[in-house]
C-alpha cells in the first residue's frame, strides 16, 4: 500500500538556519503530496502542498518540490525563525492507492533556538 | 468561517465508558474522517466517510464506531473505552475524495485519556 518516510527528529536548529526535512514516498499512480505543521497544543494546519511532478508548493517561506524521479517532496526553508518551531507532517493522498485517504508520515518535531 | 469544529476538547473516560467525540463541518464537504494521533505513530485513520449514509474502515477502526446520517455532521464513537484509546482525535473534511488534490481541513482536536 501507499506509504510516507520522512526524516525522524527531534531536529534542533539555531534562529536564521537553513532547513531541510527529508520526505519520500511509494504510491501508484499520481498522489497529491501536502506538508501540514502542527504547533504545539493545536490542530494540523495545511503548510503547503503539490498536485502533479515538477509542482513547488511554497507558503511562508518553506518550499517543497514533487520529484517523481525521486520519489520526494523534501521541505526546505531559507532561514528559520523561533516562531517555526513545531512539528511538520509529510503526506500523500491517492485515490487509487488509499481512497482518497491521507497517509501521513511519522512527523518531525523542530525546536528553534533563538 | 468556523470551518471543522470539534467537541469536545478535553476528556477524561474510566475504562468500560462509552462516549461520542462530535464532528461538524459548514463547508458542505462530501468527505469526513477520523484520525488518532498517537506520540511516534503520526496519524492514522480511524473511520472515514464520501457522504452521507456511507462510511467505511481506516488503518485502526477497532473500538470506533461512526455514522454519517447528515452531509454536516460525522460523529466518532467509543463503544468501552479502554486505556489504548488514549490518544488526541482529530476529525478532517474536504470537498470530495475523488479530487485528490483537494485540501483536507482538520479541527482543533480533542484529547482524550482513558483511565
Amino acid at each position: 500500500g501507499d506509504s510516507v518516510t520522512q526524516m525522524e527528529g527531534p531536529v534542533t536548529l539555531s534562529e536564521e538556519a537553513f532547513l531541510t526535512i527529508n520526505c519520500t514516498y511509494t504510491a501508484t499512480g499520481y498522489p497529491s503530496l501536502f506538508w501540514y505543521v502542527q504547533y504545539p497544543g493545536e490542530g494540523l494546519q495545511l503548510l503547503l502542498k503539490a498536485t502533479k511532478a515538477d509542482d513547488k508548493g511554497s507558503n511562508k517561506g518553506f518550499e517543497a518540490t514533487y520529484r517523481k524521479e525521486t520519489t520526494s517532496f523534501h521541505l526546505e526553508k531559507g532561514s528559520v525563525q523561533v516562531s517555526d518551531s513545531a512539528v511538520y507532517f509529510c503526506a500523500l493522498r491517492n485515490y487509487g492507492g488509499s481512497q482518497g485517504n491521507l497517509i501521513f508520515g511519522k512527523g518531525t518535531k523542530l525546536s528553534v533556538k533563538p | 468561517n468556523a470551518g471543522v469544529t470539534q467537541t469536545p476538547k478535553f476528556q477524561v473516560l474510566k475504562t468500560g465508558q462509552s462516549m461520542t467525540l462530535q464532528c461538524a463541518q459548514d463547508m458542505n464537504h462530501e468527505y469526513m474522517s477520523w484520525y488518532r494521533q498517537d506520540p511516534g505513530m503520526g496519524l492514522r485513520l480511524i473511520h472515514y466517510s464520501v457522504g452521507a449514509g456511507i462510511t467505511d474502515q481506516g488503518e485502526v477502526p477497532n473500538g470506533y464506531n461512526v455514522s454519517r446520517s447528515t452531509t454536516e455532521d460525522f460523529p466518532l464513537r467509543l463503544l468501552s473505552a479502554a486505556p489504548s484509546q488514549t490518544s488526541v482525535y482529530f476529525c478532517a473534511s474536504s470537498y470530495n475524495a475523488q479530487g485528490f488534490g483537494n485540501t483536507i481541513y482538520f479541527g482543533e482536536g480533542s484529547w482524550l485519556t482513558v483511565v
